[in-house]
């Protein structure tokens, strides 16, 4: 059973370009979330899909924007990179169980390093 | 703003014996919080969790304790194993599924 794959591993980029990564959830998972891990902080939340729709967004600028697909995979799109954009990308899915079990975790893929130059 | 802190950024502990990293939490509609370990080059791996409505959860050799009328919880690691050595993150959210917050971590050393 795959985990969360995101690709591609690593990247470099200039100021000024768009970048598009890619994420593929874990079997039986719905959810998709996004995080942006600055060296020595901890993961800051992006914004999470869930039925092809952005369901919650955290304190990113409109630069960030992101797809969800039927099959749950997802995107995340930076637009006019910067220098601060610099960064470990994660993806975690998660299942959005509805009734009695309230609580899930989200698991995380490995992450795509973005370097913007 | 910060809203889950974890003010130790390092912990060495030697094998066999407790390890405990702490975190401070400032939001009072936090109602489920987790820790994740994380190795090098790897995405974060769920650990434990908690809900608000408990004050301990158990799962092995790991066990989470929540205070929360002090916005305190600490995770136990007992007997601490040199493959425990790793950061670790606190985490929380205000509806499960939704956003994680997560702290900077505590870097974790287990010495034979």
């Amino acid at each position: 059973d795959a985990g969360v794959t995101q690709s591609p591993t690593h990247l470099i980029k200039t100021r000024g370009q768009q970048v598009t990564l890619r994420c593929s959830p874990k079997s039986g998972h719905d959810t998709v979330s996004w995080y942006q891990q600055a060296l020595g902080q901890g993961p800051q939340f992006i914004f999470q899909y869930y039925e092809e729709e952005e369901r919650q967004r955290g304190n990113f600028p409109d630069r960030f924007s992101g797809h969800q697909f039927p099959n749950y995979s997802s995107e995340l799109n930076v637009n006019a990179l910067l220098l601060g954009d610099s960064a470990l990308y994660l993806c975690a899915s998660s299942s959005d169980v509805r009734g009695e079990i309230p609580y899930n975790e989200q698991f995380f893929g490995p992450g795509t390093r973005l370097t913007v130059l | 703003d910060q809203q889950v802190k974890q003010n130790s950024p390092s912990l060495s502990v030697q094998e066999g014996r407790i390890s405990i990293l702490n975190c401070d939490y400032t939001n009072s509609m936090f109602d489920y919080f987790l820790w994740y370990k994380k190795y090098p080059a790897e995405g974060p791996t769920f650990l434990i969790s908690i809900s608000s409505i408990k004050d301990k959860n158990e799962d092995g050799r790991f066990t989470v304790f929540l205070n929360k009328s002090a916005k305190h919880l600490s995770l136990h690691i007992v007997p601490s194993q040199p493959g425990d050595s790793a950061v670790y993150f606190c985490a929380a959210s205000e509806n499960s599924g939704y956003a994680l917050n997560f702290g900077k971590g505590t870097s974790l050393l287990v010495t034979p």
